[in-house]
This record gives structure tokens, sequence and C-alpha cells, in this order.
């Protein structure tokens, strides 16, 4: 199946600072999807990225699918940023298998006061 | 709904009871996933709906679950025999119409397996 590879996987930054997270994959893909995972669990659509740029905020993230891999820019970073950050996608030739999102193992971000 | 539900929100049961997961999904949503996350495996994926049918069930992780979907809306997983190593957050999902959609996902049910 498809892979998935976040990096870093920790990152510790003071509030007000930049970051940029990435996100490899190992095949075509027909959906790329970030998500940060709050302190109480839930998951929180970021950007429906398969291709293309968006920005939302101070959030904004690329993906280049040519050369497989998703980017997500964080900027002037709050204190509420903290926690853990997906990257989620769905191949492209699942040659008739699952059919679901396939998940990195994130990247766990600390943003200190 | 505003968004995805699931119930209950935490659920203790003892080794060999059956236990059985709720999702609501967006409502017009026809497409429906399982997902669960455990610190062993991270998130994985379980099944997806299209409508009432699940046309892959090999995500799975045993044939003590099972999930079902009616009416295009509300879905269950069951799961049978429950052993420790079940205990997990059991997320599910849903979409406009498929796996090329964006995907929202609901708050999750706490397995705990004693």
């Amino acid at each position: 199946g498809i892979q998935v590879e976040q990096s870093p996987p920790d990152l510790i930054l003071q509030e007000g600072a930049n970051s940029t997270l990435r996100c490899n994959f190992s095949d075509s893909v027909n959906n790329l999807q970030w998500f940060h995972q709050n302190p109480w669990g839930q998951l929180i659509n970021l950007f429906y990225i398969p291709s293309g740029t968006k920005q939302n905020g101070r959030l904004s993230a690329t993906t280049v699918a040519t050369e497989r891999y998703s980017l997500l820019y964080i900027s002037s970073s709050q204190t509420t940023d903290s926690g853990v950050y997906f990257c989620a996608v769905s191949a492209m030739y699942s040659g008739g298998g699952a059919d679901g999102l396939t998940f990195g193992k994130g990247t766990h971000l600390i943003i200190q006061p | 709904g505003a968004g995805v539900s699931q119930s209950p929100s935490n659920k203790v049961t003892e080794k060999g009871k059956d236990v059985e997961l709720r999702c609501d999904p967006i409502s017009g949503h026809t497409a429906l996933y399982w997902y669960r996350q455990s610190l062993g495996q991270g998130l994985e994926f379980l099944i997806y709906f299209q409508g009432n049918s699940a046309p892959d069930k090999s995500g799975l992780p045993s044939d003590r679950f099972s999930a079902e979907r009616t009416g295009g809306s509300v879905s269950t997983l069951t799961i049978q025999r429950t052993q420790q190593e079940d205990s997990a957050v059991y997320l599910c999902a849903s979409s406009g119409w498929g796996y090329t959609d964006t995907q929202y996902f609901g708050p999750g049910t706490r397995l705990t397996v004693l």
C-alpha cells in the first residue's frame, strides 16, 4: 500500500515563530488532507489539498503531486497551535483495495509561551 | 446534523464481552468510514461504506469485527468477544460522495477492554 512519511516527528517552538511540516508519499494520490488533532483527540480538518496551494489565515499548504510531497506552513505560531498534525492520503490506484485514508505518524508540535 | 457524532464517547468492557459503537454521519453524506487510533498502530483505516454497502472489508482486524450501515445514514461497528488489544479510540468519518472528497471526523469512542 501507499506509504506516508511526515517530518519532523517533533517540533518545539516559541510563540510567534514560523514552521514548516512536510509530508512525503510514495504513490499518486486522489485525496490529501491535513489534520490537527487537538488535546481532546478531535481531528480537525485543515486542508483538502491533493494538489496546488491553499491558505487559511495563518496556515497555508502546498502539494506538489508530481514530486509526491506536501508542505504545511504555520506562521506566527500561537500556543493553541500545539498538538499533532497529520497528513493523510488516498492512493489514486488502490487496485480495488481499501479506499480509506492512509495516515502518517504525525508531527507533534509544541508552542511555548 | 452539524457534524459527525459518535456514541458512546467512552466504553469500558470486560474481555470476552461484545460491544457496539455507533456513528451518525453528517446529514446527506453518502460515504462513511471507520478508523481506529492506538498507541502502537497509529491511525488505521478499517472499513468504508458507499451508501449501505462496503466494497472491501479487508481492513477489519479480525472476523470478530463487523460493521453495518442502514438507511444510508447511521452505522454500527460491532466487536465480538473483545480482547485487550482491541483497546483504542474508534473514529468515524463521513464525506459527501466518496473517498476523493473531504472526510470529516467525529470525536471518537474510547474503548477500554479490561
